[in-house]
């Protein structure tokens, strides 16, 4: 059975820092993985994808890398912003595509301080 | 576009009674599914669906049941409501949650 684990647990930084989250998965036959955001109260965002055959994505400030072979994935944030302040989550496929749902792992709650 | 809406997004109920959460898209995805969220805790997959008139058990589906008529709709059953199901309820469609339903049993 897939398990997600993410370190850690909360992380608070004043406004201005890089920072990054760490995300591992146990089972290292996966066809993607994705980070979400999550703010108080409201759904999932998806934030970046990563497919199997890609090392990283990047999208503005963000980016995620990706090591199958040792289960791990990070998500970088470069010059962190108080609005950058959310739940992030980072997920895999049950099984194969996706297609059967994901596995999340219990998040990293971000406080950027201004 | 609306993505994924989900009513109501609020609710308390009494153990024993039952509730239908709604949920509809508007973005012709096939694939759809009910998470749970429970403080400090990561989604759990509750049921699934591939396409209309496919279902599928997820992880934790004791206690909910959902039916797949449409494409659009994917709604969630609770029969008699137990203090267990106190959770925070999403749904998606592929990868476009909605905004979820926080759901209190007492």
């Amino acid at each position: 059975k897939q398990e997600v684990t993410q370190i850690p647990a909360a992380l608070s930084v004043p406004e201005g820092e890089n920072l990054v989250l760490n995300c591992s998965f146990t089972d290292s036959a996966i066809y993607n993985l994705q980070w979400f955001r999550q703010d108080p109260g409201k759904g999932l965002t998806s934030l970046l994808l990563i497919q199997s055959s890609q090392r990283e994505q990047t999208s503005g400030r963000l980016n995620a890398s990706l090591d199958k072979s040792s289960g791990r994935s990070t998500l970088y944030i470069a010059a962190s912003q108080p609005g950058d302040s959310a739940t992030y989550l980072c997920a895999v496929p049950r099984s194969g595509g996706g297609a059967d749902g994901l596995t999340f792992g219990k998040g990293t709650h971000l406080i950027i301080q201004p | 576009n609306a993505g994924v809406t989900q009513t109501p997004k609020f609710r308390i109920l009494k153990i024993g009674q039952s509730m239908t959460l709604q949920c509809t898209q508007d973005m012709n995805h096939n694939y759809m599914y009910w998470y749970r969220q429970d403080p400090g805790m990561g989604l759990k997959l509750i049921y699934y669906s591939v396409g209309a008139g496919i279902t599928d058990k997820g992880e934790v589906p004791n206690g909910y049941n959902v039916s797949r008529s449409t494409t659009e709709d994917f709604p969630l059953r609770l029969e008699l409501a137990a203090p267990s199901q106190t959770s925070v309820y999403f749904c998606a469609a592929r990868a476009f949650f909605g905004q979820g339903t926080r759901l209190t049993v007492v």
